[in-house]
């Protein structure tokens, strides 16, 4: 059973509308939980990182929200844009160098 | 600044051969990982290495070798390719410095698609 898993497989939306994407974890205590996006052919980029302690982080429209207590986090993307297409991992870090990737989202925009 | 770069970009290769596939960063970072990546499953980490000439497994390091003779390569072998290997290799650097100490950031490269027929 995946420590991390995430919902849904993939999605599809319109230019401009607002999703939201899901991760559930079983890993616990961790440090730090991050949401990464990865462009097609490209290696995976850090998008948000929050703490044990934080409950939600910002980085333009992007905004990652944490719920310790439900060992749920997700990943809500504004206003959608062409180039928001690519797979979103939600990355769960244990202790220092060891990270657990979820599988990933897989986001189509479409114009 | 080039960052991080993988060669092969591409590689298609026979059961049996041996491959290598180069990892290279020009930050000077302490830490370099390899993780593959496969359909259905999130990045798994091979092998890592904290500094020069000092390596460790990671999840799934049946297969592979690594060496580090020099903190900028972190080259990856498979020496004796199967199909199961056929997968999205990536490799990684941080530096747990004390500005990142923190969060640990990892930087991963453009990937390697490898073919193994």
């Amino acid at each position: 059973k995946n420590q991390v898993e995430q919902s849904p497989q993939s999605l599809i939306i319109l230019e401009g509308k607002n999703c939201t994407l899901q991760c559930n974890y079983t890993v616990s205590p961790f440090s730090n939980l991050r949401w990464y996006k990865q462009d097609t052919g490209r290696g995976p980029v850090s998008l948000t990182i929050m703490t044990f302690s934080e409950n939600t982080k910002s980085n333009g429209r992007y905004t990652a929200t944490l719920d310790a207590d439900t060992k749920q986090s997700s990943l809500h993307i504004t206003a959608s844009q062409l180039s928001d297409s690519a797979s979103y991992i939600c990355v769960v870090v244990l202790y220092g160098q060891n990270f657990v990737f979820g599988p990933g989202t897989r986001l189509s925009v479409l114009p | 600044d080039a960052g991080i770069t993988q060669s092969p970009r591409y590689k298609i290769t026979e059961t049996g051969r041996q491959v290598t596939l180069m990892c290279h960063q020009t930050w000077s970072h302490s830490y370099m990982f390899w993780y593959r990546q496969d359909l259905g499953h999130g990045l798994r980490l091979i092998y890592y290495s904290a500094a020069a000439d000092i390596t460790d497994k990671g999840e799934v390091p049946d297969g592979y070798v690594v060496s580090r003779s020099k903190t900028e390569n972190f080259p990856l072998t498979l020496e004796s390719a199967t199909r199961s290997q056929t997968s999205v290799y990536f490799c990684a650097s941080s530096d747990p410095s004390d500005r990142d100490r923190k969060y640990n950031e990892q930087f991963f490269g453009p990937g390697t698609r490898l073919t193994v027929l």
